[in-house]
């Protein structure tokens, strides 16, 4: 059975500093996820890693995926306070349908000034 | 705006009660799932329908049911309900089965007293 760890759960961090959240995953899986929740809101999706190696970035947040260390990281660079959300990660096991995630128990990141 | 719409965004109901939750999907698309957040289980996935026919369960319990209707909305019903499914509710679309979970709607939150 699928499980998915993220850590840390919480994390505060100044503006301007640079921090990774890290994605693990116990078996393998064809695609991971990143999402980002801001309090009271839905979902947003922000990338979707297909294969080994897989780095895509958007603006301060860049993410990568090791399938053969089954991890994923979510870089944050010169993090600014509207970064302030809960970031998920989400794996979807091999053959499953593209909706069955299996999501980590999010992170909720705090910028301060 | 996603594009997909829920109704109603909050929910008040007694224990043992019935409700249904409405989700419009963006427009063209096909594809419908539904997640459960709460704070005991984290974000789950419910189930995936796919232009009307059921394509995927998770972890949907047996007195919780969906169908998607000929102009693409779905329903998910919930009876019988327990104060343990008190819960934000989201669904998501696309365009095909295998589409990404992209498109989150708002969300029903649902409150069991």
């Amino acid at each position: 059975e699928l499980k998915v760890e993220q850590n840390p759960l919480f994390l505060s961090m100044q503006e301007g500093k640079n921090y990774t959240i890290y994605c693990n995953y116990s078996t393998t899986s064809d695609r991971l996820y990143w999402y980002r929740q801001d309090p009271g809101k839905s979902l947003e999706s922000l990338f979707v890693l297909l294969s080994n190696g897989a780095v895509k970035q958007e603006g301060r947040l860049m993410a990568s995926l090791d399938t053969k260390a089954r991890l994923s990281t979510l870089h944050i660079t010169a993090a600014v306070h509207d970064l302030s959300a809960t970031y998920f990660c989400a794996a979807k096991p091999d053959g499953g349908s593209q909706g069955n995630l299996i999501f980590g128990k999010g992170t909720k990141l705090s910028v301060k000034p | 705006d996603s594009g997909v719409t829920q109704t109603p965004k909050h929910l008040i109901t007694a224990t043992g009660q019935r409700v249904t939750l409405r989700c419009s999907p963006r427009s063209g698309d096909l594809s419908v799932y539904w997640y459960q957040q709460s704070l005991d289980q984290g974000l789950q996935f419910l189930i995936q329908y796919y232009n009307g026919e059921e394509r995927a369960k998770g972890n949907i319990l047996e007195r919780f049911s969906a169908q998607q209707f000929p102009d693409l909305h779905s329903e998910l019903n919930l009876s019988s309900l327990e104060l343990g499914d008190s819960a934000l509710y989201f669904c998501a679309s696309s365009t095909w089965t295998g589409g990404v979970p992209a498109f989150f709607g708002q969300g029903t939150r649902l409150t069991v007293v």
